[in-house]
């Protein structure tokens, strides 16, 4: 069955570490790809997203993204992280044109001093 | 700058009660969708509108009903609420399918 795949539930960091997110999808086309944020008690915030063109992708935050064809993957990272980007990390893809996004089930992290 | 807008933030319903969430956006959006989001499962979407007076079924549409009389509003209604409901709400909104969504701040709902 099409979808998308986020291995990893709950992934720890030390602050100042380095963070990869991983995302598989299973779309036989290249998707559009996305990667939201989402904060205790909030809604979802965009961090970037993937159309075409570069492979890597730069979001906000300091978040960047690389998409690689071969591996049907969009694995997120940020080389140091900050306490403050504890939160839940959900991968979405819209698999093709106008289709509605299909979400992953979401990363959470925590970080720790 | 409201961008999407939900009420209430929180409810509590009684088993078999019925309530409408509402949900508007000021940015002129075509698209919109109501996802619900369980703990661990990530986001479902229960139905989406690419315009006013048309909506489709997501992946979960049992138990509710949309309609889309306006660009700006997309509420969402529990008919005879059950426990299983019991969830958090999130509309969204874009332009096209397959821009960035826009999201709402949510509504955590309760039915006991």
């Amino acid at each position: 069955a099409q979808s998308v795949t986020q291995p990893d539930i709950h992934i720890t960091v030390s602050e100042g570490a380095s963070l990869e997110l991983r995302c598989n999808y299973s779309y036989g086309a290249t998707p559009y790809l996305f990667w939201y944020v989402q904060s205790p008690g909030q809604g979802l915030q965009l961090l970037l997203k993937y159309f075409s063109g570069d492979t890597l992708v730069q979001g906000i935050k300091g978040f960047e993204a690389e998409f690689k064809r071969s591996q049907s993957s969009f694995n997120l990272r940020k080389p140091s992280v900050h306490w403050s980007d504890a939160a839940e990390y959900f991968c979405a893809v819209v698999p093709s044109g106008n289709t509605p996004l299909v979400f992953g089930k979401g990363t959470r992290l925590s970080v720790i001093a | 700058n409201a961008g999407v807008t939900q009420t209430p933030k929180f409810r509590i319903l009684k088993i078999g009660q019925s309530m409408t969430l509402q949900c508007t956006q000021d940015m002129n959006h075509n698209y919109m969708y109501w996802y619900r989001q369980d703990p661990g499962m990530g986001l479902k979407l229960i139905y989406y509108s690419v315009g006013a007076g048309i909506t489709d079924k997501g992946e979960v549409p049992n138990g509710y009903n949309v309609s889309r009389s306006t660009t700006e509003d997309f509420p969402l209604r529990l008919e005879l609420a059950a426990p299983s409901q019991t969830s958090v709400y999130f509309c969204a909104s874009n332009g096209r399918g397959n821009q960035p969504q826009h999201f709402g701040d949510g509504t955590r709902l309760s039915i006991l």
